[in-house]
């Protein structure tokens, strides 16, 4: 199984705030995702990534960026963070082949106050 | 569009008890189908795969799940459930052409009595 990380675990901040929540995986899978959970929404996907060079917006890309520094790192960056992106926010790493088969990070849950 | 439906928001089952959860999916074409488990504070953990073949896929910690394609649906189930099953699953949708997204359902809590 991919071994996903992200940093930090837990974060609160402040309203209008740049905050970056960061991710890396150590099995080599080509392809990245970042989402997000709320309650009662399930997981709903921000960005995903299938290389370097290759960025797409998810279903709720507004208000987040992504970078994806090297194959193994993927970090979601909430420019100007507001109350309703308060969540519990995940990444997660996989290989197409694979049939779509994900492998979940810890989570990390953000508040913006 | 894909799309899952998990029709039950909260289930509670008494320790080994038997335990069916509902997925009901849609999608154009032949999908691939997971279900994922959320233990409280934790990622969430691949429980099972159904990519091909054999209809009723076995999966960890003792779950299986029955792909039926004709009701659209790939229902999870446990013969007996422990108490250490209490948790949220999820069940999801992907396949060929979907760009390797999944689309997840809104997940089912199951709590488990003594």
């Amino acid at each position: 199984d991919a071994d996903v990380t992200q940093t930090p675990r837990n974060r609160i901040t402040k309203t209008g705030k740049r905050i970056m929540l960061e991710c890396s995986q150590t099995k080599g899978h080509d392809r990245m995702y970042w989402y997000r959970q709320d309650p009662g929404l399930g997981l709903r996907l921000i960005y995903y990534s299938f290389d370097v060079k290759d960025i797409n917006k998810g279903e709720i890309s507004d208000g987040y960026s992504v970078s994806r520094q090297a194959q193994a790192k993927f970090s979601l960056s909430l420019e100007s963070a507001i109350p309703n992106q308060t969540a519990l926010y995940f990444c997660a790493a996989g290989r197409g082949r694979l049939g779509n088969e994900q492998f979940f990070g810890p989570g990390t849950r953000l508040t913006v106050l | 569009a894909q799309s899952v439906t998990q029709p039950d928001i909260h289930i509670t089952v008494s320790e080994g008890a038997s335990l069916e959860l509902r997925c009901n999916y849609s999608y154009g074409a032949t999908p691939y189908l997971f279900w994922y488990v959320q233990s409280p504070g934790q990622g969430l953990q691949l429980l099972l795969k159904y990519f091909s073949g054999d209809t009723l896929v076995q999966g960890i910690k003792g779950f299986e799940a029955e792909f039926k394609r004709s009701q659209s649906s790939f229902n999870l189930r446990k013969p007996s459930v422990h108490w250490s099953d209490a948790a949220e699953y999820f069940c999801a949708v992907g396949g060929i052409g979907t760009a390797s997204k999944l689309t997840f359902g809104t997940g089912t809590r199951l709590q488990v009595t003594l």
